[in-house]
């Protein structure tokens, strides 16, 4: 079976400080991973995506994440936060071949001065 | 900037009553979607069509329904909208090709029943 679990359901950082919003997956096949944002009142954003190059993937607005196999993760994150990182975070993951995304719980992100 | 878009944004209704969330996209994406999303919980998907004519019931129930008459639209129904339809719908798309499935999302419709 296919899943997806977010281990925080809120992370909360000061500006300036690094981020490191945490995912693990349970999938049969090759999957796809994705990192999506969600503002406020707004649609989801992708952030970044893996498919099976690099492990490293680097992302929008300074976001990387890096796909590890053997711990079945695909842990977010930025080295300096930023006010405006505040937001949603949702990872996804979809097997290879399979049509559907499956996506985490999210993870709220709250970024102090 | 994804070319998907939603209408109404917000939506506040009357029980029992007929509504039809809007969507469409402009990039030729085959594939097209909806998902719900109740407040601070993961999105489930409802609905989903691979391409004109084709529509199929996602992971959740859901009293709504779909048309895919053109490729580039994907409307929702609610016959008889009640308070526990109380929730955002995002629509998606996704072209064919490739292995994975990346999706653009429209920014939603918030809908509450009262």
């Amino acid at each position: 079976a296919q899943s997806v679990t977010q281990l925080d359901s809120h992370v909360s950082v000061s500006e300036g400080t690094p981020v490191l919003l945490r995912c693990n997956y349970s999938s049969s096949y090759s999957p796809s991973l994705f990192w999506y944002v969600q503002h406020p009142n707004k649609g989801l954003q992708l952030l970044l995506k893996y498919t099976s190059a690099a492990t490293l993937v680097k992302g929008i607005n300074g976001f990387e994440a890096e796909f590890k196999k053997s711990e079945t993760s695909f842990h977010l994150t930025k080295p300096s936060a930023h006010m405006s990182d505040a937001a949603e975070y949702f990872c996804v993951v979809t097997p290879f071949g399979y049509n559907k995304l499956i996506f985490g719980a999210g993870t709220r992100l709250a970024v102090h001065p | 900037e994804a070319d998907i878009y939603q209408t109404p944004r917000y939506l506040v209704i009357g029980t029992g009553k007929k509504i039809t969330l809007e969507c469409s996209q402009t990039m030729g994406h085959d594939k097209m979607y909806w998902y719900q999303q109740d407040p601070g919980m993961e999105l489930h998907l409802i609905h989903y069509s691979y391409g004109v004519n084709s529509t199929e019931k996602g992971d959740l129930s859901s009293e709504s329904t779909v048309s895919r008459i053109r490729t580039e639209h994907f409307p929702l129904t609610l016959e008889s909208a009640r308070p526990s339809h109380t929730s955002q719908y995002l629509c998606a798309s996704s072209e064919s090709r490739g292995n994975y499935n990346e999706q653009f999302f429209g920014p939603g419709t918030r809908l509450t029943v009262l």
